[in-house]
């Protein structure tokens, strides 16, 4: 089956960059999809196929792709952006099924 | 604007079965795959499986044996069955609206409207 791997934490400064990463292999070869989760909430998509916005994201939310790992950029992080992230892909290899990472806690420092 | 609301009983006893129902409103079930994804309390989210409005399926092959997904277009909802459930099967329980994409040449699928989720306690 198909893994992602995310860090279980990444701690960024206010008006910094966060980048928070998504590694499977050779997971440039498929879509990959973002879901922020803040607590006691359900998660809300903000990046999907890779680098696409929802309407209602804010730019500053941002997407990449190639090789083993994706990564999502959140450029001037705010404090209302601490919460868990999850990458998400689609495994059509075998069986069809979504896959989820584990997830990231960002901190804003 | 497309909501979802789970319902279902909040508790469960062990080696019963689970069973919830989403409730879609501001839009219409029809022609849309829809999921399940649970989420134990301080973990991450786990894919349950999806169901399209023509009843066809995909389930997660570590929950297959023990879960059925049905769907009713008339009450533009569709539900969860997971039987024989222990401790573990305990967390929120979320529905959502599967969105399909071809991005890259290849079909993808992701979850743009979830329900608020509910909680579903395993225990005797």
């Amino acid at each position: 089956s198909y893994v992602l791997t995310q860090p279980p934490s990444v701690s960024v400064a206010p008006g910094q960059t966060a980048r928070i990463t998504c590694g499977g292999n050779n997971i440039g070869s498929k879509s990959v999809h973002w879901y922020q989760q803040k607590p006691g909430q359900a998660p809300v998509l903000v990046v999907y196929d890779d680098s696409d916005r929802p309407s209602g994201i804010p730019e500053r939310f941002s997407g990449s792709n190639s090789g083993n790992t994706a990564t999502l950029t959140i450029s001037r992080v705010e404090a209302g952006d601490e919460a868990d992230y999850y990458c998400q892909v689609w495994d059509s290899s075998s069986d069809h099924r979504g896959v989820f990472g584990g997830g990231t806690k960002l901190t804003v420092l | 604007q497309v909501q979802l609301q789970e319902s279902g009983p909040g508790l469960v006893k062990p080696s019963e079965t689970l069973s919830l129902t989403c409730t879609v409103s501001g839009g219409s079930i029809s022609s849309y795959y829809w999921s399940w994804i649970r989420q134990p309390a301080g973990k991450g989210l786990e894919w349950i499986g999806r169901i399209y409005t023509s009843g066809s399926t995909n389930y997660n092959p570590s929950l297959k044996s023990r879960v059925t997904m049905s769907v009713d277009t008339s009450k533009n909802q569709f539900s969860l069955k997971l039987s024989s459930v222990t401790a573990a099967d305990t967390a929120v329980y979320y529905c959502a609206r599967v969105r399909e994409s071809h991005a890259g040449g290849m079909w993808t699928y992701y979850f743009d409207y979830w329900g608020q989720g509910t909680l579903v306690t395993v225990s005797s």
